[in-house]
This record gives C-alpha cells, structure tokens and sequence, in this order.
C-alpha cells in the first residue's frame, strides 16, 4: 500500500479556519487528484495536477485551494469558504493523465466542529 | 458533459450466485472504462479497465456501445468479494476520471 500517503488521518476544526491536508507520493508520478467521498455520492473531483506548478478545478472547486510546487506533493486547502466541509477526502496519483491507473492514499476525514 | 450512472446503491446475492453490477455512461467520443474498488478498510484500487480486457478475480466487464453499458459480471460469487464497486470513465488524454457513485456488493453465505 506504500506510495502515497496522507496526513493526518482525521482532522477537526473550528468553523472559520482554514486547514490543509497533505499528500505526498513517491511514485515518480506526474499526475495529481483530490476528490471527495461522501456516502450517496461517490467520489466527486475537486482539483487535479498534470504537472508541476499547474493545476486545473474539478467539479466542485468552491471553497479549495491547491498548491504543485514539487512532482511529489499536492497539498489541499479547504478554506472557511467552503460551506459544508465535513467530509472524506482522498488523493491520488497517476503516470500522466486520467487514462491511466490512478493510486489512492488511505484518505483524511475532516470534521468541522 | 461526462457522466456514469450507477443504479443500485446496494446489490444482496448468495456466495455461489452470479453477480453482475450495472454501469451506464453519457459521453459524447470514444470513452474508456474502468471499474475501481474498495475492500473494507483498504483502499480504493483499480479492479479493471476496459482495454486490457482481461479477467481480475473472476469480475469481467464488456463495453457495450450501443447501450452505453459497462456492467461488471462474475459467475460465482464469492465472500470476498463484498467491497464497494466504483464505474468510472474517461475521454482519455488529459481528460479527468468521472466517478459513479458507487454500488455495495454484500455476498451472504
């Protein structure tokens, strides 16, 4: 299972703060995703990297910020913005574009208190 | 716009029986399929894609154009195979990874 990771598992916060959830991947990838997983609605795209120092919105972009200033890392922000946080968040990894596997990390449950 | 329609949110069989989990797409071009995973607190994993057309723990998938279909089939179910099953498409390229939103396979002994 080792190849991406993030941190931390769960996460809490206060209405109003922002926080960031890490993802880093060892696996020489160019490609990058965050999405979202809430129950009902599968897994809904917020940002994704094709390479470094670029980056693209997915479907629901409202409220996040993303960073690519290295291949191995694509930090997410979820900013006071976002209206309804509380949610599982997963990254993952793929060779190039969304063609190709994309590797999942274990995931961040975020829960605003 | 791409979507994928996954109908059942729950799908209940008999270890033994078959199994098939139903996935329908809208894209305008030439699509490629794939179906993903996730196995009780594991993560989720690519099962499957339409191209390699192979066979991963017995699960096949057919592209059926004509009825913009990707259902997931197996023969015999078996206790492992309880998991979550994602259908996702892509246009291919640079084009981004659109999820269903997922079915429950549960297999009862």
């Amino acid at each position: 299972d080792g190849g991406i990771t993030q941190s931390p598992k769960y996460l809490f916060r206060k209405e109003g703060q922002n926080v960031t959830l890490s993802c880093e991947q060892n696996l020489n990838h160019d490609a990058m995703y965050w999405y979202r997983q809430d129950p009902g609605q599968g897994l809904r795209l917020i940002y994704y990297s094709q390479i470094v120092n670029d980056f693209q919105k997915g479907d629901i972009a409202e409220g996040y910020s993303v960073s690519r200033e290295k291949k191995e890392s694509f930090p997410l922000t979820v900013t006071s913005a976002q209206k309804n946080p509380t949610a599982f968040y997963l990254c993952a990894s793929s060779m190039a574009s969304g063609a190709d596997t994309q590797y999942f990390g274990p995931g961040t449950r975020l829960t605003v208190l | 716009a791409q979507r994928v329609t996954q109908p059942e949110k729950l799908l209940s069989v008999f270890k033994g029986a078959p199994v098939e989990l139903k996935c329908n797409y809208s894209y305008s071009g030439s699509p490629e399929l794939f179906w993903y995973v996730q196995y009780s607190r594991q993560r989720l994993q690519l099962l499957l894609r339409h191209i390699s057309r192979e066979s991963i723990k017995g699960f096949t998938a057919d592209l059926n154009k004509g009825e913009t279909s990707f259902h997931l089939k197996k023969p015999f179910a078996q206790e492992e195979d309880s998991a979550m099953y994602y259908c996702a498409l892509t246009g291919g390229g640079g084009n981004k990874l659109t999820f269903g939103t997922g079915t429950q396979l549960k297999v009862e002994l």
